[in-house]
Formats: structure tokens, C-alpha cells, sequence
């Protein structure tokens, strides 16, 4: 089945630390990947999304991520991480025109 | 600010109730869906509806009844609901477009199935 894998559940940094959140997919072929952000009593927001092109994205904030096909990655990064960073990180894939996969979303706990 | 509104916020109902939940959503988008979101489980889609058409039923069942009568306008009808539906439904739109699409969430309905 296709699916969508976070490989941490709940990261805790200290602030200034660096940040490295990986997502892996299960899909073949051309994809749309995405990451999204729930800041504590917020709504799901998006960071950044890779269509074509550039593999290494850049989003609001600071964040980054790099599409890497050969390993089906799109690992989520941030040099260094504030404490207004805490939230929880949803990866989400999608084949064009299809439906958006989500994963299980990773916690982050920035300690100031 | 999100240009996708849900209500109500917070919804507490007994298992014997009717609700519903709405959402509207100010993008000018042609594809509306309803998100399931319960802890420690990925988000999960229930339905999806374009130009007003629901084009996926994602098994769900029937005690969840979505209706959409505009491009702007999504419901979620709810009845004889059980604990287990207990979660965080989450309301989105996006511009379907080939290429892929963007999808925009609205801010969640807590429901509580007492």
C-alpha cells in the first residue's frame, strides 16, 4: 500500500540546535510532496512543497527540505531552531491530481 | 488568518444526536474535503468533492454524511455517532490543477462523542 513514513514521533532541541525531520514515501513515479505545520491551537498550515524542479525547497521560516528520488526522501530541515518552532510536522505526498497522503506527524519540543 | 472556516470550533454530542459540521472555505477553490485527524494516527481523508461532485468516499461510514451544495460551502452531517469518532475533523480546499494542487486547511472542529 502506498504510504507515508515519519521515522520520529516527538524530537526535542534546544533552541539554536539544528533540525532534521525525515519523511519517506512509498510511491513510484513522479510526485508532489509537502510539509505542514500545526502550531499549538492553530490550523494546519503549509511550509513548503516541492512540484519540479530545484530538488532543495525553500519554505517560510527558515525551513528547507531536499526531494531525494533515489531514496523516495523529502527530509525536513531548519539550521537552527527557536522556540516558537514547537509544533507538530505533517509530511504529505501526492501522486499530480490524486489524493494528499499524510504521515503520522512528528512533535517538536523546542526548549528555550 | 485562513481563508478556510470551520464551525463550530468545539462540538460535544451524545450518541443519539444530530449535528453538523460546516465549512467554508474564501479561496475561490473547486475542490472541498473533509480530513479526519485522531492522536497518534496520520491524517486521514474521508471525502472528497469537486466542482460540487463528491469524486471519493474513502470508506467511511455512513453515520458521516457530507453534502456540498456550492464550491464554497462543505458540510459534514453527523448522527448516531460513537466514541470512537471522538477527534479533530479538519475542513480543506484547494485549486485542482494538473501539475499538482495545494490544499488549504481550515482551523478543525473538536467533536466529542459522549
Amino acid at each position: 500500500a502506498q504510504s507515508v513514513s515519519q521515522h520520529n514521533h516527538h524530537v526535542i532541541l534546544s533552541e539554536a540546535a539544528s533540525l532534521e525531520l525525515g519523511c519517506n514515501y512509498s510511491y513510484g513515479g513522479t510526485v508532489n510532496l509537502f510539509w505542514y505545520v500545526q502550531y499549538p491551537g492553530q490550523h494546519l498550515q503549509l511550509l513548503l512543497k516541492y512540484f519540479s524542479g530545484d530538488p532543495l525547497v525553500k519554505g517560510i521560516k527558515g525551513f528547507e527540505a531536499e526531494f531525494i528520488k533515489s531514496k523516495f526522501s523529502f527530509n525536513l530541515r531548519k539550521p537552527s531552531v527557536q522556540w516558537s518552532d514547537t509544533a507538530e510536522y505533517f509530511c504529505a505526498v501526492t501522486k499530480p491530481g490524486g489524493k494528499l497522503i499524510f504521515g503520522q506527524g512528528t512533535e517538536l519540543s523546542v526548549k528555550p | 488568518e485562513t481563508g478556510v472556516t470551520q464551525t463550530p470550533r468545539h462540538l460535544v454530542m451524545g450518541m443519539t444526536n444530530k449535528k453538523s459540521l460546516k465549512c467554508e472555505q474564501h479561496l475561490g477553490h473547486n475542490a472541498m474535503y473533509w480530513y479526519k485527524q485522531s492522536a497518534k494516527k496520520p491524517l486521514e481523508l474521508m471525502f472528497v468533492y469537486s466542482l460540487e461532485e463528491r469524486v471519493e468516499n474513502n470508506s467511511v461510514p455512513s453515520r458521516f454524511s457530507p453534502e456540498c451544495p456550492n464550491s464554497s460551502h462543505l458540510f459534514l452531517h453527523l448522527h448516531t455517532l460513537q466514541p470512537e469518532d471522538s477527534a479533530l475533523y479538519l475542513c480543506a480546499s484547494s485549486q485542482a490543477r494538473v501539475g499538482g494542487n495545494t490544499i488549504y486547511f481550515g482551523e478543525g472542529s473538536w467533536l466529542t462523542v459522549v
